[in-house]
């Protein structure tokens, strides 16, 4: 099993719809969960971390963290062009110093 | 201004040649890293360091040598360069745990032919 793993896409969202990627992971010990969103060309740039179980918001962007699960998400409300990216899934992992692994990443286009 | 960068953006070079990429943040971060992103966009650790010491070294050939002179600055030495070696290298930083957030460089796109 892959430590960290991402639906690959591509999503395709009509702008105003909520796109919904999904994570899962194998550490069950990990504390430290993250996403990233990446341009073509760009390097990841950080959009929400978690660290608790439940959900936390910020603006149009929900993450949601079931550690029983070992399962990660992210909502997108109100999709835009603009989100249009590959977000990565990443976790710190507790018990390999402290690395953080990424997934293989899930492609989101939005359709205007 | 900017929190995490890292030259040169783009490397074109022979197979066999000697190269670096050098990378710094001013971000006060303790941990520097080496990722690698294939042409399948996956990114995968090389390195990580703490304060100058090495603290994660995956299964990368002995022709990767990372330097870091001190905890703002992490480089990394490519020997003998393989057509295998051309992706896109990214540095990161973080806080250590709690937290720890990468923030990353612009990233370096080596090709080599």
């Amino acid at each position: 099993q892959k430590e960290v793993e991402q639906n690959s896409g591509p999503l395709s969202v009509p702008e105003g719809a909520i796109a919904s990627l999904n994570c899962t992971y194998s550490d069950r010990v990990s504390q430290s969960f993250f996403w990233y969103r990446q341009y073509s060309g760009k390097s990841p740039e950080l959009i929400m971390s978690i660290y608790s179980n439940g959900d936390k918001e910020d603006g149009r962007f929900t993450a949601q963290l079931n550690k029983a699960s070992q399962y990660v998400s992210l909502l997108i409300r109100d999709s835009q062009p603009s989100d249009s990216a590959t977000y990565l899934c990443a976790v710190r992992s507790e018990t390999s110093y402290d690395k953080v692994i990424f997934g293989p990443g899930t492609s989101l286009s939005v359709i205007p | 201004d900017t929190a995490v960068s890292q030259t040169p953006k783009y490397l074109v070079t022979q197979m066999g040649n000697d190269k670096s990429i050098k990378c710094e943040q001013n971000l006060g971060h303790d941990t520097m890293y080496w990722y690698k992103q294939d042409s399948k966009k996956f990114l995968k650790i090389m390195f990580s360091y703490n304060n100058k010491e090495l603290i994660i070294n995956e299964t990368v050939p002995n022709r990767f040598s990372p330097k870091s002179p001190d905890k703002a600055h992490l480089n990394l030495h490519i020997n003998s360069l393989e057509l295998g070696d051309s992706a896109v290298y990214f540095c990161a930083s973080s806080h250590a745990i709690p937290g720890g957030e990468l923030f990353f460089g612009s990233g370096t796109q080596l090709s080599v032919l």
